[in-house]
C-alpha cells in the first residue's frame, strides 16, 4: 500500500540555522505530495503542495521539491526561527476519487533562541 | 469561506463512560468528512472518513464509530471509553473529490480515567 517516511524526531535547532526534515514515499500511483504543519495545541494546516515531478512547493520560507527519482519530498528552510517550532507532517494521495490522504508519522521541530 | 468547528475543546471522562464529540463545517457544501486520532508522541492515525450522509469508511477497528447524520456534521461515539482512548482527535474538511487539501479543525484533548 502507499506509505510515507519521515526522519523520526524531535529536531532541536538554533534560531538561523538552516533545516531540512526528510520524507520519502511509496505510491502505487502517481502521487501528489504535501507537507502539513501543526503548531502546538492547533489542528494541522497546510504548508506546501507538489502535485508533479519537478515541481517546488514553497510557503513562508519553506521548500521541498518533488523528487520521482528518489521518491523523496524534504522539507527544508534556509533560516529557522522559533515560531517556526512545531510537528511537520509528510503526506501523499494518489488522487484516486475520494481516497484519504496518507500521512507520515510526523517530526517535531524546536527551535531555540 | 468555510470554518470547522469541533467541540468540546477539552473532555475528561471516566473508564467505560459514552463518548460523543461532534464536528460541523460551514461554508460548503457536500464535503468529505475525516476523523482522525493523534497519541502522545506519536503520529495521525485516520480513523473514519466519509463521503456523503451515512456513508461512513471505517479505517481501524476499534471500539469507535461514526455518524454523518447531516450533510455537514461528523460524530465521533463510544459505548464504553477505554484508558487507551485517551488522545488528541482532530476532525478534517475536504471538497467533495478532492482529498488531496484538507482543513482541519482546532481539536478536542480527550483524558479518560
Amino acid at each position: 500500500g502507499d506509505s510515507v517516511t519521515q526522519m523520526e524526531g524531535p529536531v532541536t535547532l538554533s534560531e538561523e540555522a538552516f533545516l531540512t526534515i526528510n520524507c520519502t514515499y511509496t505510491a502505487t500511483g502517481y502521487p501528489s505530495l504535501f507537507w502539513y504543519v501543526q503548531y502546538p495545541g492547533e489542528g494541522l494546516q497546510l504548508l506546501l503542495k507538489a502535485t508533479k515531478a519537478d515541481d517546488k512547493g514553497s510557503n513562508k520560507g519553506f521548500e521541498a521539491t518533488y523528487r520521482k527519482e528518489t521518491t523523496s519530498f524534504h522539507l527544508e528552510k534556509g533560516s529557522v526561527q522559533v515560531s517556526d517550532s512545531a510537528v511537520y507532517f509528510c503526506a501523499l494521495t494518489v488522487n484516486s476519487g475520494n481516497t484519504p490522504l496518507v500521512f507520515g508519522k510526523g517530526t517535531r521541530l524546536s527551535v531555540i533562541a | 469561506s468555510q470554518t470547522i468547528h469541533q467541540w468540546p475543546a477539552t473532555l475528561v471522562q471516566p473508564v467505560g463512560s459514552p463518548l460523543s464529540l461532534e464536528c460541523t463545517v460551514e461554508g460548503t457544501s457536500n464535503p468529505n468528512l475525516y476523523w482522525y486520532r493523534q497519541a502522545a508522541g506519536r503520529g495521525l492515525q485516520l480513523l473514519f472518513y466519509s463521503v456523503g450522509i451515512g456513508q461512513i469508511s471505517s479505517e481501524v477497528p476499534q471500539n469507535l464509530s461514526a455518524s454523518r447524520p447531516q450533510d455537514r456534521q461528523f460524530i465521533l461515539s463510544s459505548k464504553k471509553l477505554l484508558l487507551s482512548d485517551s488522545s488528541f482527535y482532530l476532525c478534517a474538511w475536504s471538497p467533495h473529490g478532492r482529498p488531496d487539501t484538507q482543513y482541519f479543525g482546532p481539536g478536542t484533548r480527550l483524558t479518560v480515567l
